[in-house]
């Protein structure tokens, strides 16, 4: 099992591209959460899912559309990215809601 | 918000010590909480997690204690070992929503040959 991965590793865009990341997992997990990760700061959710085709909102979904088509990806787009969209992105899944959350190794975005 | 918030942002221990991290919660309804091992550069890592019907939990080498009287719980893991230098964080599950997590930021452990 390669648990939960994340395309691509690394990316850096211009202020107002637009760019899409890809989590996949394995595990035939229900939830599936995106979440980013900056200085100082705990996790912060940005949206979930709570299984195929449903999205839902999380504490700052601003600028962010997401979307799980299948059940094994859940995809997180920035239309038009901006500097403070600088963060590391993680993508986590579990079985259930309340339950362990496994991430993924991470995107590093730099908007600039 | 709910929050969870770590007492100490760095700590160093000498290899072989046990070490102690320490997290606080806002919400005396939250009933689940995991701790997470963070490695330069990689995703979260579940550590170990425990129920508010109970007050203390074992693994390997960790033991979680949570006080629901004080809203606190801690990490505790037995002879530290240079491998276990990483950040460390507590997560609470948001009663408000019953599916979501609010995370501490994390205790950075340093292990000292």
């Amino acid at each position: 099992n390669a648990g939960v991965t994340q395309t691509p590793k690394f990316r850096v865009l211009k202020t107002g591209q637009s760019m899409t990341l890809l989590c996949a997992q394995d595990m035939n997990h229900e939830y599936m959460y995106w979440y980013r990760q900056d200085p100082g700061m705990g996790l912060r959710l940005i949206h979930y899912s709570v299984g195929e085709g449903t999205t839902a909102k999380g504490e700052v979904p601003d600028g962010y559309n997401v979307s799980r088509l299948k059940k094994q990806n859940f995809l997180l787009g920035l239309e038009s990215a901006a500097p403070s969209q600088t963060s590391v992105y993680f993508c986590a899944s579990s079985y259930l809601g309340v339950e362990t959350q496994y991430f993924g190794p991470g995107t590093r975005l730099l908007v600039l | 918000g709910e929050s969870v918030g770590l007492h100490l942002p760095t700590l160093s221990v000498q290899e072989g010590d046990n070490s102690i991290i320490n997290c606080a919660y806002s919400n005396s309804a939250s009933d689940y909480f995991i701790w997470y091992k963070q490695e330069s550069g990689k995703g979260p890592q579940f550590i170990i997690d425990i129920r508010s019907n109970m007050d203390k939990r074992q693994g390997q080498r960790v033991t979680v204690l949570l006080n629901k009287t004080v809203k606190h719980l801690s990490l505790q893991i037995a002879a530290t070992q240079p491998g276990d230098s990483a950040v460390y964080f507590c997560a609470g599950v948001d009663p408000n929503t019953g599916n979501q997590f609010y995370f501490g930021t994390g205790t950075s452990l340093t292990v000292i040959p």
